[in-house]
């Protein structure tokens, strides 16, 4: 079945960039997500990239995709205390109709030093 | 623009007490509707989703239940809760785009 694998917890100096480590199994994967998830509230879509694609940027995020390994990383560059929260990676496969589902990983805890 | 609601946001409720937790998506129609539990603070499972009115489909055999009674409405419903219901519990919706969109989440508690 599919799985989605990430380390628990990660602390980097405000400035610092972060990276965020996340492989998962299902070969058959068209989309992967990264979400942001801060104290007590939902899930945040911060970007997701198509399976065909190695490398997406946005702002300060880059997101890189090794589909040969089934690695996914998360980069934050210039990482902010407002970063500080849990992040996501999840991947998708089609269900039935329109309908996708996502399977996700534990999340990493993102903290931010001063 | 969309919106997605849920309410309420926190509930504390006995054990053997019925539940009705309701989403509602603004901005849309005929979304796909997803709910998930998150307990602990950390990976998600996906419980329900609908495609439609009517139809929902289950993904994890539990004392819990959807029903889809309009469009953009997506009710979980228990009729006796466990303690292990306790958790957070996100709604979400998406369209034929790739993006799953979640609501703000209902914070229950069992005792």
């Amino acid at each position: 079945g599919e799985d989605v694998e990430q380390s628990l917890f990660l602390s980097v100096r405000e400035g610092d960039s972060s990276v965020i480590n996340c492989t998962y199994t299902d070969s058959s994967s068209t989309y992967l997500y990264w979400y942001k998830q801060e104290p007590g509230a939902g899930l945040q879509l911060l970007t997701y990239i198509f399976s065909n694609m190695d490398m997406k940027q946005d702002q300060r995020l880059t997101v890189l995709l090794n589909k040969k390994d089934k690695h996914l990383s998360l980069r934050i560059a210039d990482t902010q205390t407002g970063d500080s929260a849990i992040y996501f990676c999840a991947e998708s496969f089609h269900s039935s109709g329109s309908a996708r589902q996502l399977t996700f990983g534990s999340g990493t805890q993102l903290t931010v030093l001063p | 623009s969309q919106t997605i609601h849920q309410w309420p946001a926190t509930l504390v409720q006995p054990v053997g007490s019925p539940l009705s937790l309701e989403c509602t998506v603004e901005g849309t129609s005929n979304p796909n509707l997803y709910w998930y539990r998150q307990a602990a603070g950390r990976g998600l499972q996906l419980l329900f989703y609908s495609v439609g009115i009517g139809q929902i489909s289950s993904e994890v055999p539990q004392n819990l239940s959807a029903s889809r009674p309009q469009d953009r409405q997506f009710i979980l419903s228990s009729k006796k809760l466990l303690l292990s219901d306790s958790g957070f519990y996100l709604c979400a919706w998406s369209l034929l785009a790739y993006e799953q969109y979640f609501g703000p989440g209902t914070r229950l508690t069992v005792t």
